[in-house]
């Protein structure tokens, strides 16, 4: 069953501009994880917020929580064209040992 | 950069034939897992382990095959590969229940 969903599933901006993309999932979490991969690659762990937390930052990433809305939004400021890759959510349904993957936003920086 | 790697990278076989893919992590993780990928598209959980001599089918039904006989490795097999079968696989790792997996290249089979 597909639990994160990221929206919009592509997205295209100029460097230095900031991209915004969003999760939403469907039962209850004990953290949610954003990743990133590049195409053809392995996907790449960028930040875990818990759902006791409402924010994280980390460099130019921001990682909001809305837990009664049950969404997540991850802000890359500033981006580059190095930036471009596809980036996913991924919940772990309530503490269960899986780690379930939404579907991906690929977001496309042009330099 | 994750120590955990997958041979091999990419492989293209005829239909029938039996291929294992590896998997091997030098972190001491108990817990790994196998995703199946196509281009473009979300992971698909479809085997997990907690530890040696532990296996669990994902959310994904899977023809494949894994084992773990050793912590630090956990190959997955397909007896008899079809084109249906061609994808990318990715495998996975991590310590805990709930921290960050580590994600190794990938092995991208393409089945004839």
């Amino acid at each position: 069953s597909q639990q994160g969903e990221e929206d919009p599933q592509a997205l295209s901006i100029q460097e230095g501009e900031n991209a915004t993309m969003n999760c939403s999932y469907k039962t209850s979490i004990n953290n949610l994880q954003w990743y990133r991969q590049n195409s053809g690659r392995g996907l790449v762990h960028l930040i875990l917020i818990r759902s006791n937390e409402r924010e994280k930052h980390s460099g130019r990433l921001r990682v909001t929580l809305d837990t009664s809305k049950k969404s997540s939004s991850l802000l890359i400021t500033a981006s580059r064209a190095a930036d471009t890759a596809s980036y996913f959510c991924a919940t772990d349904q309530g503490g269960s040992e899986k780690l379930v993957f939404g579907k991906g936003t690929k977001l496309t920086v042009n330099p | 950069e994750a120590d955990i790697y997958q041979t091999p990278r990419y492989l293209v076989i005829g239909t029938g034939k039996k291929i294992t893919l590896e998997c091997s992590q030098t972190m001491g993780h108990d817990k790994m897992y196998w995703y199946q990928q196509d281009p473009g598209m979300e992971l698909h959980l479809i085997h997990y382990s907690y530890g040696v001599n532990s296996t669990e089918k994902g959310d994904l039904s899977s023809e494949s095959t894994v084992s773990r006989i050793r912590t630090e490795h956990f190959p997955l097999t397909l007896e008899s590969a079809r084109p249906s079968h061609t994808s990318q696989y990715l495998c996975a790792s991590r310590t805990g229940g709930t921290g960050e997996l580590f994600f190794g290249e990938g092995s991208r089979l393409t089945v004839l």
